[in-house]
């Protein structure tokens, strides 16, 4: 069975500050990991994926195998960044197909 | 413009009833899903489609079922089984293959059983 572990329901820094979101996983295979963003009355979309190693809006995230986890981190917050942020890992489930699981979430709030 | 149509946004339900949750896209996608988004829980995955004519279930299937006999369309009836089933509901579609991980979503749509 996959499992996403977000352990922080909901995260306050201020404006300027670091940003570390945590991710944990439990997979048996190779995982693919990704991190997806809903900012107030939008959609929820990708933010990014750990195969591109690309960094988006300022955020990173690399995948750790040894600790099986995959932070979500920013140098600097920024008001905008506040939003709820989801981890998700997509792993095989069998008859050929691929399941997205996803953690319960982190709400970033970005004190002006 | 394309994208994912969710209908409606806003739902009431009386107890017993079944209801249809409509979802349809245009991204030519051959996979689709319905999410659960509850406060705290995440999302969890009711039902999923990799092709026309075929679904799966997902981790809380019980209570709802789908169909897919269009590749453009997904819908997802509640059931009165569904024993707790006001809650926000995610429709998404991505193309097939291995592993993709880009799911696309709809704007949602609100559940309320009075």
């Amino acid at each position: 069975a996959q499992r996403v572990t977000q352990p922080e329901k909901l995260l306050s820094v201020f404006k300027g500050a670091p940003v570390e979101l945590k991710c944990n996983y439990s997979y048996s295979g190779s995982p693919e990991l990704f991190w997806y963003v809903q900012y107030s009355r939008q959609r929820l979309q990708l933010l990014l994926r750990h195969i591109s190693r690309e960094s988006i809006k300022g955020f990173t995230a690399d995948l750790n195998k040894g600790e099986t986890s995959f932070h979500l981190k920013k140098p600097f917050a920024q008001e905008e960044d506040s939003a709820m942020y989801y981890c998700a890992l997509s792993g095989y489930s069998g008859a050929g197909s691929y399941q997205l699981t996803f953690g319960k979430g982190t709400k970033l709030s970005v004190i002006p | 413009d394309g994208g994912i149509t969710q209908s409606p946004k806003y739902l009431f339900r009386k107890e017993g009833q079944n209801v249809t949750l409509s979802c349809e896209q245009n991204l030519n996608h051959d996979a689709m899903y319905w999410y659960r988004q509850d406060p705290g829980q995440g999302l969890r995955l009711i039902y999923y489609s990799q092709i026309v004519n075929d679904f799966q279930k997902g981790d809380i299937a019980e209570g709802y079922s789908v169909s897919r006999e269009k590749k453009e369309s997904f819908p997802l009836t509640v059931t009165s089984a569904q024993k707790n089933p006001t809650a926000f509901y995610l429709c998404a579609s991505s193309t097939s293959g291995a592993n993709t991980g880009e799911l696309f979503f709809g704007e949602g749509s609100r559940l309320t059983v009075l």
